[in-house]
């Protein structure tokens, strides 16, 4: 079965950092782009960027190019969203997700989301 | 990044149909792009429906039902999703999506199968 496992929640508190995964399986991981989606408590979906993990090419999108970084580990088939200085405006569930090889516009495979909740 | 203009609501009655609406900034044009569109039910995380570029290139995603369907409106700059006969399951949000370079989702409709 090809599925995406999130780690789990997070309580952290502003100016401090953090880096969340996203480890695949069921599917050859190098061969396609992992997508990170985010949603902030009761709003719409946000699409942060890609990053392929063969060669750890990295799509950002504008909004939040010097928020985060996204990195792989191809050696463990995971991937990572990490920030260095978090904010209280950071407080999201975070999705990690598959785009289908062929389009990455369709995204079929999600991970089951990581919660970060940022406050002093 | 080009702004998605969605309506927040929509409902309808199981049976009926529904229209759900997506429309592009006047500055590019919906002959342009595929329209993808996503479902999110509550606590649950998005599921792809499926896209409509032209009657010629369309996709539905895994285990889609047919009643699901896209379409644009030329002259209104817009993608459609329809959904007919209306299930108390269909009650969802619906994201439409573009690729301009990068994914960028318009801010959902809540449709409610009253």
């Amino acid at each position: 079965e090809v599925q995406l496992v999130q780690s789990g929640a997070e309580v952290k508190k502003p100016g401090e950092s953090l880096k969340i995964s996203c480890t695949g399986s069921g599917y050859n991981f190098p061969n396609y782009w992992i997508a990170w989606v985010r949603q902030a408590p009761g709003k719409g979906l946000e699409w942060m960027g890609i990053i392929f993990p063969g060669d750890s090419h990295t799509r950002l999108s504008p909004s939040f190019q010097g928020q985060v970084t996204m990195s792989v580990d191809k050696s463990i088939s995971t991937a990572y969203l990490h920030w260095s200085v978090l904010k209280a405006s950071d407080t999201a569930l975070y999705y990690c997700a598959r785009p289908a090889i062929v389009d990455t516009a369709i995204v079929d495979i999600w991970g089951q989301g990581t919660l970060v909740s940022v406050s002093s | 990044q080009p702004v998605l203009t969605q309506p927040p609501s929509s409902s309808a009655s199981p049976g009926e149909s529904a229209r759900l609406t997506c429309t592009l900034p006047s500055d590019i044009s919906v002959d342009r792009y595929s329209i993808y569109w996503y479902q999110q039910k509550t606590g649950r995380p998005p599921r792809f429906l499926l896209y409509y570029k032209s009657d010629s290139d369309v996709g539905r995603g895994s285990g889609v039902p047919s009643r699901f369907s896209g379409s644009k409106d030329f002259p209104a700059n817009t993608g459609i999703l329809f959904i007919s006969g209306l299930q108390s399951e269909d009650e969802a949000d619906y994201y439409c999506m573009i690729w301009p370079g990068n994914a960028v989702f318009g801010p959902g409709t809540k449709l409610t199968v009253l």
